[in-house]
């Protein structure tokens, strides 16, 4: 299994961004995926999930309304993208298999003027 | 929402000596399947985390027959019977059991 994240840049607040994540390994079609991310020197935090169709898509009070996840189940890839951003959206964002079996290297986005 | 609490928040260890973390959620983490999805991640400084233990007390591949997990409903334990200097990093439970997931704060296990 690999999970490969991208996309991470440094981006001024009230920017957009959209991350990656490509997959291998696994059938990811079969599969829900998430994004958790941590904020620099601080714990985990769950941003968003999408069911392994795509129908079913949860995100977290924090960014609900300014992310958007998606996949591309033909190219074994996970998005999220990112609007609005705020200085409190600084964070490596990792993605993650079901139940954090796997987990990505992490892309870091940094919002800052 | 679900709160899960760690303790403690720093775990200072000597080499060779057993480590216990405790997790508690304010709710029950089993789900309407009968299992618990109450995970230990483990995540090694400058590292990316690290998936050690799944519903409760199932080891990953490759993990340490030293770490353990138990507990059952609100309240869960992580051991090491024997640290090693491979284990410094910060701990996180991470329940899957109830929308939205969440993470416990973490605790750091350092060496003495």
């Amino acid at each position: 299994v690999q999970l490969v994240e991208s996309g991470g840049v440094l981006v001024k607040p009230g920017g957009s961004l959209r991350l990656s994540c490509a997959a291998s390994g696994f059938t990811f079609s079969d599969y829900y995926m998430s994004w958790i991310r941590q904020a620099p020197g601080k714990g985990l935090e769950w941003v968003s999930y999408i069911s392994a169709g795509g129908d079913n898509i949860y995100y977290a009070d924090s960014v609900e309304g300014r992310f958007t996840i998606s996949r591309d189940n033909a190219k074994n890839t996970l998005y999220l993208r990112m609007n609005s951003l705020r200085a409190e959206d600084t964070a490596v964002y990792y993605c993650a298999t079901p139940g954090g079996s796997h987990w990505g290297q992490g892309t870091l986005v940094a919002v800052s003027s | 929402d679900f709160v899960m609490t760690q303790s403690p928040l720093s775990l200072p260890v000597t080499l060779g000596q057993p480590a216990s973390i405790s997790c508690r959620s304010n709710q029950s983490l089993v789900y309407t399947d009968g299992n618990t999805y109450l995970n230990w991640i483990q995540q090694r400084p400058g590292q990316s985390p690290r998936r050690l233990i799944s519903k409760v007390s199932n080891r990953d591949s490759g993990v340490p027959d030293r770490f353990s997990g138990s507990g059952s409903g609100t309240d869960f334990t992580l051991k090491i019977s024997r640290v090693e200097a491979e284990d410094v990093g910060v701990y996180y439970c991470m329940q899957g059991t109830h929308w939205p997931l969440s993470f416990g704060g973490g605790t750091k296990v350092e060496i003495k």
